[in-house]
């Protein structure tokens, strides 16, 4: 079965750091680019960043660039979100997704959920 | 950055009906687009890929139809299970992923 497990999520205050995990099984993991996606509680979807196959390119969304990092590890299957500088405004449920060939988000993890608060 | 515009923003219909909804680019995606159904409290689902094309196991019922700026999804005939958030992502560039702000479809 395809699939992504984030892992990592909690409570954390303004200023602090949290690392995301997902494991990715069931397909060739190294084979597919792979993303983070965000929702705010009661909010929309925002794409968060996308890293390449072999980790030579990674892309942020302006709202975090310069305080995450998403890298990867092929051989463990996993992909991560190393998260600093955490603000109250990155309150979310963060998503793995993989990023298919046709440009589309085609498979999701159930989610982990990130609160930034004192 | 390319903006996307969903609307409406709500929609409420009844089963059997054909419910449409848009969404508008600010500047030219070709055909990169793609329409997802979201759930509450689970994560989205691909419907829709490349504007129209559909995605394995997703009824027929679903069609995706545009390019270039204007796109629509489809739904023939509105089952009591479609219910749900629905929306659309344009990809421009590795850089560049945007997403519609939503809209809630509620069965009446």
């Amino acid at each position: 079965e395809v699939q992504l497990v984030e892992s990592g999520g909690g409570l954390v205050q303004p200023g602090g750091s949290l690392r995301l995990s997902c494991a990715a099984s069931g397909f060739t993991f190294s084979s597919y680019w792979m993303s983070w996606v965000r929702q705010a509680p009661g909010k929309g979807l925002e794409w968060v960043a996308n890293i390449k196959q072999d980790e030579s390119e990674k892309y942020y969304a302006d709202s975090v660039k310069g305080r995450f990092t998403i890298s990867r590890d092929n051989a463990k299957n996993s992909l991560y979100l190393q998260m600093n500088s955490l603000r109250a405004e990155d309150t979310a449920v963060y998503y793995c997704a993989r990023l298919h060939a046709t440009n589309a988000f085609d498979i999701w993890g159930q989610g982990t959920t990130v609160t930034v608060s004192s | 950055d390319i903006q996307m515009t969903q609307s409406p923003s709500t929609l409420s219909a009844s089963a059997g009906d054909r419910v449409t909804i848009t969404c508008r680019a600010s500047q030219s995606i070709r055909s990169w687009l793609a329409w997802y159904q979201q759930k509450p409290g689970k994560a989205p689902k691909l419907l829709i890929y490349k504007a129209s094309s559909l995605e394995s196991g997703v009824p027929s019922r679903f069609s995706g139809s545009g390019s270039g700026t204007e796109f629509t999804l489809t739904i023939s005939c509105l089952q009591p299970d479609d219910f749900g958030t629905y929306y659309c992502q344009q990809y421009n560039s590795y850089s560049s992923i945007t997403f519609g702000q939503g809209t809630r479809l509620e069965i009446k």
